[in-house]
């Protein structure tokens, strides 16, 4: 089974504190993801990546940004939290696109909350 | 702009009986489309998924189907059972265009089995 894990569960951050959150997966999957995920607004894609040094903005990048040094691992950081940023935010893997049917495996997800 | 819709944002359903969860795209080039359920402090589990190139897939009491020319799918869950309860996700992704790696998700629908 895909196995991925985000390291924090539940945080408390204070503004204009910089936030890691660590994401592993254990397939060997070329592609990651942070989506965050709000009330009446879906999951939204905020860093993308399709191989290790390598990453895409999605549709929500500011105040984000992400590193990907090892295949594994990809980690999201929040340069200096503001409340607009509490939220779940959710990591995923995936298996590189030779086509679009590829499925998405998400983490249990990490909820953080900025005061 | 939002590409994929989900214009419910709850439905409720009794147990025994059938769920019908909506979802509209307005992007033509989306080729594959991918249903996710969610319960609450989880990430989301994938659920189903359909090519462009059907118009129904079935899996066990979950089928989806698919009208190109609407833009439209739709999940239905039969006969619907309490652990239904959750928030589904509706997410279409297109290969072969910038971005082409990303997932693009609803905003989700509550749907409640009332026993």
């Amino acid at each position: 089974d895909v196995k991925v894990t985000q390291s924090s569960r539940y945080l408390v951050k204070r503004t204009g504190e910089k936030v890691f959150l660590e994401c592993v997966q254990d397939m060997d999957h070329e592609n990651m993801f942070w989506y965050r995920q709000d009330p009446g607004l879906g999951l939204r894609l905020i860093y993308f990546s399709y191989d290790v040094k390598m990453k895409e903005k999605g549709d929500i990048p500011e105040g984000y940004s992400v590193s990907r040094e090892k295949k594994e691992r990809f980690s999201l950081i929040l340069e200096s939290a503001s409340t607009n940023q509490t939220s779940m935010y959710l990591c995923a893997s995936r298996q590189g696109a030779t086509s679009s049917g590829n499925t998405i495996y998400f983490g249990e997800g990490s909820w953080l909350t900025v005061v | 702009d939002q590409q994929v819709k989900q214009n419910s944002p709850s439905l409720s359903v009794q147990e025994g009986r059938i769920s019908i969860l909506n979802c509209d795209y307005t992007n033509s080039m989306f080729d594959y489309f991918l249903w996710y359920k969610k319960y609450p402090a989880e990430g989301p589990t994938f659920l189903i998924s359909i090519s462009s190139i059907k118009d129904k897939n079935e899996d066990g009491r979950f089928t989806v189907f698919l009208n190109k020319s609407a833009k439209h799918l739709s999940l239905h869950i039969v006969p619907s059972q309490p652990g239904d309860s959750a928030v589904y996700f509706c997410a279409a992704s297109a290969f072969g265009i910038q971005g082409a790696q990303k997932l693009v998700f609803g905003q989700g629908t509550r749907l409640t089995i009332n026993p």
